[in-house]
């Protein structure tokens, strides 16, 4: 399977700060996500980049595919961004199966 | 429907019983996946559809688990003879063929008592 490192593990923030959460995989992804986890459990799509940079809002992430990471930039943080942060990435295209990281705890205090 | 839904939200059985956990996708959706998640874990594969394919059931960690697609739709997955160590929330998510990625349901949480 494909090993994908995420760091930091945790991170603790006051509201306003930024932050940029790095992902590492193992093998080359043709199929690269971000999800946020809220602290309900629900997890949220924020990015499909397989490739190149995107933005939505407060948040944007960038993909090098050919050296195989991908970074996950908040700016601005407000509380309702803690939770935990995953991304994840496949083989496949667009569809199967996605190996995931463990994940990186973020905190927001206001 | 508008999003994933899982049903039940919450299930509590006795070890040694069976479970069924259901899940209906975003209508579109041509590919279907299930994931269970223990505490404070990440997220482990256990089996994915797409359309009219075998299904890829190289995740179930043993087979007292299996899982069906009916018309392309709805899915079921079941364990059979549950254990302790399968107390997880299993999640369902679906996904269409362009490249705009999953979209998870609020999962079960079972608990194996």
């Amino acid at each position: 399977g494909i090993q994908v490192e995420q760091s930091p593990p945790d991170l603790i923030l006051q509201e306003g700060a930024n932050s940029t959460l790095r992902c590492n995989f193992s093998d080359s992804v043709n199929n690269l996500q971000w999800f946020h986890q809220n602290p309900w459990g629900q997890l949220i799509n924020l990015f499909y980049i397989p490739s190149g940079t995107k933005q939505n809002g407060r948040l944007s992430a960038t993909t090098v595919a050919t050296e195989r990471y991908s970074l996950l930039y908040i700016s601005s943080s407000q509380t309702t961004d803690s939770g935990v942060y995953f991304c994840a990435g496949g083989r496949g295209s667009t569809l199967g199966r996605l190996y995931f990281g463990r994940g990186t705890q973020l905190t927001v205090w206001p | 429907g508008a999003g994933v839904s899982q049903s039940p939200s919450n299930k509590v059985t006795e070890k040694g019983k069976d479970v069924e956990l259901r899940c209906d996708p975003i209508s579109g959706h041509t590919a279907l996946y299930w994931y269970r998640q223990s505490l404070g874990q990440g997220l482990e594969f256990l089996i994915y559809f797409q359309g009219n394919s075998a299904p890829d059931k190289s995740g179930l960690p043993s087979d007292r688990f299996s899982a069906e697609r009916t018309g392309g739709s709805v899915s079921t997955l079941t364990i059979q003879r549950t254990q302790q160590e399968d107390s997880a929330v299993y999640l369902c998510a679906s996904s269409r063929i362009e490249g705009s990625g999953y979209t998870f349901g609020s999962g079960t949480r079972l608990t194996v008592v």
